[in-house]
């Protein structure tokens, strides 16, 4: 069974500074998939960014960064430069093997507001 | 691309009741398509998974009889309510996954159905 945890239930921050959202897994799978989400107040899932478990890089994408660190079984959602836009619920989230066309279990989410 | 409809967005029905929710890939064929459901401050709960033509997996404790879903094309998936109770109205969204470069690295989620059970 596949388990994520989010620690930080809420999180407030400055506009234009960074953030950390903290995301820690469990599974057995050799191969898996970790994802993180952002669910504004309208409720859609907006996907974020993606790892593979054998990517040997972190994954990046504009603003988002993910500090995977695989022996510490964390995929730490990185934003900078954040923006009032950025307030919202944000789950990370994993799949078996390393493609999401396999069910995705999540976490509880974490609630980030920016502060103008 | 890569984009994922559901209809209705709101609906509002009374206790008994049937409901049908249809959720659409619009722009790629979607091999496999999820369920889940969202109570309010909570996480998603995957419901079900179905794959093109073929009987969905439930989860357990989903009602397969009470949830019933079809995916009847490689674009379209529906869950119907059935009988629905007060204790039915969530937050019922959908994601679809599928052939595609970049389909096949995650999942794309539908805007979402809010259901209210009178």
């Amino acid at each position: 069974a596949q388990k994520i945890t989010q620690t930080q239930p809420g999180m407030f921050v400055q506009e234009k500074e960074a953030v950390t959202l903290d995301c820690t897994y469990d599974t057995s799978d050799p191969s898996y998939g970790l994802f993180w989400y952002k669910q504004p107040s309208s409720g859609e899932m907006i996907f974020l960014i993606y790892q593979g478990s054998y990517d040997q890089q972190n994954a990046t994408e504009g603003r988002y960064s993910l500090n995977f660190q695989k022996a510490r079984k964390s995929a730490n959602l990185v934003i900078s430069a954040s923006q009032l836009g950025d307030s919202a619920m944000y789950f990370c989230a994993m799949s078996p093997y390393n493609f999401g066309n396999e069910k995705l279990t999540f976490g509880t989410g974490t609630r980030l507001t920016i502060i103008p | 691309g890569a984009v994922v409809s559901q209809h209705p967005s709101w609906v509002i029905c009374k206790s008994g009741t049937s409901v049908k929710i249809e959720c659409r890939s619009l722009d790629f064929q979607a091999t496999t398509m999820f369920w889940y459901r969202q109570f309010p401050k909570q996480s998603l709960m995957l419901m079900a998974t179905s794959n093109e033509g073929s009987k969905a997996t439930y989860e357990q404790g989903v009602e397969k009889d009470k949830f019933l879903i079809n995916h009847a094309s490689l674009t379209l998936s529906t869950l119907t309510v059935t009988s629905a109770h007060p204790e039915d109205s969530s937050f019922y969204i959908c994601s679809a996954a599928g052939t595609g470069a970049r389909s096949q690295e995650t999942q794309y989620f539908g805007p979402g159905t809010r259901l209210l059970v009178l």
